[in-house]
């Protein structure tokens, strides 16, 4: 039981270059989160996943597009890199089924450099 | 004012001493409250969760909630060197209710020193 799983573990983009940041979980769980982690900023929500199929805005968006692949993949992809986008991503699951199931299991997340 | 916001730090302690820790939220309906500990370089790990007024205790750690103050703290008595990190507060928002979102403080980070 590997948890939730994210590759690369680092990474450095050049201005303008993609790539998908990948996450899988192996706990049946539901919903699924992609957050960054700037210093002094705590956890941002980028976006989430509910269900299989579904995925909603969090808080921060733009420059991120996300896919749901299945019950167990959401992956993350920027389009264009900004130095703005350097930052340290994760991503978590959870099963929201009743209140304590709100617990939010975390990858080891990507270390990302844009320069 | 932040959704949620934690005291700012850093904070020292002494080892032995008790930390604590304090978080404040502006959604008077939120449900659910979670202490996170986050390492330096690692990813965040739950301590701690609570979703009723009053006190909750595990080992060390106690997590307190009062609703109508819109406050949750958590205390870690005898502190370790071990229990240096970042602690970061999460709340479950009345209107994050759906699939579980959190909200979290930007963080405090402790340090205890022998």
């Amino acid at each position: 039981n590997a948890g939730v799983t994210q590759t690369p573990k680092f990474q450095v983009l050049k201005t303008g270059q993609s790539m998908t940041l990948q996450c899988a979980q192996d706990m049946n769980h539901n919903s699924m989160y992609w957050y960054r982690q700037d210093p002094g900023m705590g956890l941002r929500l980028i976006y989430y996943s509910a269900s299989e199929g579904t995925t909603d805005k969090g808080e921060v968006p733009n420059g991120y597009n996300v896919s749901r692949l299945n019950k167990r993949e959401f992956s993350l992809r920027l389009e264009s890199a900004a130095p703005s986008q350097t930052s340290v991503y994760f991503c978590a699951s959870s099963d929201p089924g009743f209140q304590a199931s709100y617990e939010q299991y975390f990858g080891p997340g990507t270390r990302l450099t844009v320069t | 004012q932040k959704e949620v916001e934690q005291n700012s730090g850093p904070l020292s302690v002494p080892e032995g001493a008790i930390a604590s820790l304090n978080c404040t939220y502006s959604d008077r309906g939120s449900q659910s409250f979670f202490w996170y500990r986050q390492y330096s370089g690692k990813s965040p790990e739950l301590i701690m969760f609570i979703y009723s007024n009053g006190d909750k205790e595990d080992g060390r750690f106690t997590a307190q909630l009062n609703k109508a103050s819109q406050y949750v703290s958590l205390l870690i008595r005898d502190s370790q060197p071990s229990d240096s990190a970042t602690y970061l507060c999460a709340v479950n928002l009345a209107g994050g209710t759906s699939y579980g979102k959190l909200t979290f403080g930007q963080g405090t980070i402790l340090t205890v020193h022998p």
